[in-house]
């Protein structure tokens, strides 16, 4: 079992730039979460997808944030244009059905300056 | 508005003491009730988790107490160890969706 896989694991851009984070959730996984971290906020759920579909965006900050996963085994996150508000640890999870525990990856620490 | 609200915020504990981290929730829809541990530039980790049909759960070291009536839960570290130095999040489910604590920063001191 690899886990769930995060890239890049840093990322430093400017600002106004594109920013995309990549998951691979774990086979057989059919829910998939992105959170994010800020020592402000702590853990905040943006987006979550069920079986590829997104179910609950209402925690995506505004509209320069997008997500999609086009296939079981893929998501992204999308930021565009970025800025240095959004500079934090962003992190996927996936898991089973509702009764199980998020699996979490090792996280996208982005920096936007 | 905060779902679910963890103290301490840090926390410094001497080897071989208890370690003792609390949190209390409102929603009583939430089901299930996880305890996440989180090294740094690591995603965090299920560490021990409860149900509110059950006032206590202890795995190794770790026990999550249960107060269904208080609408809080603990987690209390026994024997801690330099290697238990991490961030602890406490969690609350509520249908597909986990609210999670501020974090508790814990040093357990050699």
């Amino acid at each position: 079992d690899a886990g769930v896989i995060q890239s890049p694991r840093h990322e430093v851009t400017e600002m106004g730039q594109e920013v995309t984070l990549r998951c691979k959730p774990i086979s057989g996984h059919d829910y998939l979460f992105w959170y994010r971290q800020t020592m402000m906020r702590g853990l905040e759920l943006l987006i979550y997808f069920n079986n590829n579909v997104p179910i609950d965006d209402s925690g995506m900050p505004e509209d320069r944030f997008s997500a999609k996963m086009p296939n079981a085994s893929f998501s992204t996150l999308k930021i565009q244009p970025s800025e240095p508000r959004d500079s934090a640890v962003y992190f996927c999870a996936s898991t089973t059905a509702p009764s199980s525990s998020l699996h979490f990856g090792n996280g996208t620490r982005l920096t936007v300056t | 508005q905060q779902q679910v609200k963890q103290s301490p915020q840090s926390l410094i504990v001497q080897k071989g003491g208890i370690s003792i981290i609390n949190c209390a929730y409102e929603n009583t829809a939430f089901d299930y009730f996880p305890w996440y541990q989180q090294f740094p530039g690591k995603g965090p980790a299920l560490l021990i988790a409860i149900r509110p049909d059950v006032s206590e759960k202890k795995e190794g070291r770790f026990t999550i107490s249960f107060n269904k009536s208080a609408k809080q839960f603990s987690l209390h570290i026994m024997d801690s160890q330099p290697g238990d130095s991490a961030t602890y999040f406490c969690a609350a489910r509520s249908g597909n969706q986990f609210y999670f604590g501020t974090g508790t920063s814990l040093t357990v001191i050699p």
